[in-house]
């Protein structure tokens, strides 16, 4: 069965850099959430999108940005990188109208800021 | 959502059941009972959910007390590759997942 795609699966960027990650759901999933995990540290929610729309929010850093496209596919805009943004970034998708709603994870893109 | 309690660590022989138990004592009504592992740096899988009646699948069992209250992983034939770490979350089906700090379970030979 067809799975979340993330890319790139590895990002090495310096600081003060930009980096944009890219997440393809499941296909019909429709709503994409994205997460944060640091070095020892567990999953920490940033943003979802339902419909192409922001539906929630966390803590994500004001020089994040994200969006949603008309093909469902997702994409995380991170500025002014700092060496505390190194991490595992992952994307999940789910389908919104199903019964379960359970999200469905990719494997990640490692962003190594130097 | 409302918090849930784990312990931090467990083990288990390989070819035993694994039971990982989750306390949720603030659960709402409306709120499920999710269960995702994390294997070494892979994304979260998901295993199972429930609202009140336990559940089966090809995964796992789980048990959900009357009250709510707790609940209960059970891998029935552990494998080296359950090792990971286990999160027991609550939610509100379309919510985002609040991950706690999970148990880490390790099955050894």
């Amino acid at each position: 069965a067809a799975g979340v795609i993330q890319s790139p699966r590895h990002l090495i960027k310096e600081k003060r850099e930009t980096a944009t990650l890219k997440c393809y759901p499941i296909p019909r999933h429709d709503t994409v959430y994205w997460y944060q995990q640091g070095p020892g540290q567990d999953p920490q929610f940033l943003i979802s999108f339902y419909e192409k729309m922001q539906s929630d929010k966390g803590s994500i850093p004001d020089r994040f940005s994200a969006q949603q496209f008309s093909d469902y596919h997702s994409e995380l805009n991170m500025s002014s990188l700092e060496l505390g943004d190194s991490a595992l970034y992952f994307c999940a998708s789910s389908l919104g109208l199903s019964s379960g709603y359970e999200q469905y994870f990719g494997p990640g893109t490692r962003l190594t800021v130097t | 959502d409302a918090k849930t309690t784990q312990p931090p660590s467990m083990d288990c022989a390989e070819g035993r059941a694994a039971n990982l138990p989750c306390n949720h004592s603030t659960i709402s009504g409306n709120e499920y009972v999710y269960w995702y592992r994390q294997i070494h740096s892979q994304g979260p899988q998901y295993i199972i959910h429930g609202l009140k009646n336990n559940e089966t699948n090809e995964m796992a069992s789980l048990i959900i007390t009357e009250d709510r209250k707790s609940s209960t992983l059970i891998l029935p034939l552990a494998t080296l590759r359950d090792t990971a770490v286990y999160y027991c979350i609550v939610r509100v089906n379309t919510d985002k997942l609040i991950f706690g700090t999970g148990t880490r379970l390790q099955v050894f030979p």
